[in-house]
């Protein structure tokens, strides 16, 4: 089974706003990564954060990782239609080189 | 960052036929490399983790007679599909190990298989 649940699975909001997705996951982990993914192409990495890391910040994003609950969150800020994509979290086990992906959340924003 | 190419990026097959799919890191060798299968609307699945000089490593569920893995060199990782049919169809990804400290995967742009 896939190591990561997202929620929401579907977000829509106007330009402007902010966008909030969490990813939850099981076992211990190496370090979490979110991607972006625009509609039948390819990922683009956005950010890594590490275990023993629980914020970090890049432009308009923000990840946080809470190890204890497992869980993480990705923010956009001041949205833009261009963010309209899906957004996936996935994470490396501890002691492998494996990433397991999320559910992923779909993101549309509103001109 | 480093550069993952992979090569058709899409490619129509009559039901029965095999496809290969070549997955190469452009600027830095990789020892290890990884093969994902995405359906429409959901997200990437690992099927098998390919090992450049050995036997790639499959994930509970994919059948490794039906998803041959080759890795013969430090820059390339080919994946055929053999005698492929309809419930095959699907974007596949392919990433790479470039090692370091976080163990950083850069990812191909996928191939959209589609299998009439």
């Amino acid at each position: 089974s896939q190591q990561g649940e997202e929620d929401p699975q579907a977000l829509s909001i106007q330009e402007g706003e902010n966008a909030t997705m969490n990813c939850s996951y099981k076992t211990s982990i190496n370090n979490l990564q979110w991607y972006r993914q625009n509609s039948g192409r390819g990922l683009v990495h956005l950010i890594l954060i590490r275990s023993n890391e629980r914020e970090k910040h890049s432009g308009r994003l923000r990840v946080t990782l809470d190890t204890s609950k497992k869980s993480s969150s990705l923010l956009i800020t001041a949205s833009r239609a261009a963010d309209t994509a899906s957004y996936f979290c996935a994470t490396a086990l501890s002691g492998t080189y494996k990433y397991i992906f999320g559910t992923g959340t779909r993101l549309k924003v509103l001109a | 960052g480093a550069v993952v190419s992979q090569h058709p990026s899409w490619v129509i097959c009559k039901s029965g036929t095999s496809v290969k799919i070549e997955c190469r890191s452009l600027d830095f060798q990789a020892t290890t490399m990884f093969w994902y299968r995405q359906f429409p609307k959901q997200s990437l699945m690992l099927m098998a983790t390919s090992n450049e000089g050995s036997k790639a490593t499959y994930e509970q569920g994919v059948e490794k007679d039906k998803f041959l893995i080759n890795h013969a060199s430090l820059t390339l990782s080919t994946l055929t599909v053999t005698s492929a049919h309809p419930e095959d169809s699907s974007f596949y990804i392919c990433s790479a190990l470039a090692g370091g400290p976080n163990n950083e995967q850069f990812f191909g742009p996928g191939t959209r298989l589609t299998v009439l």
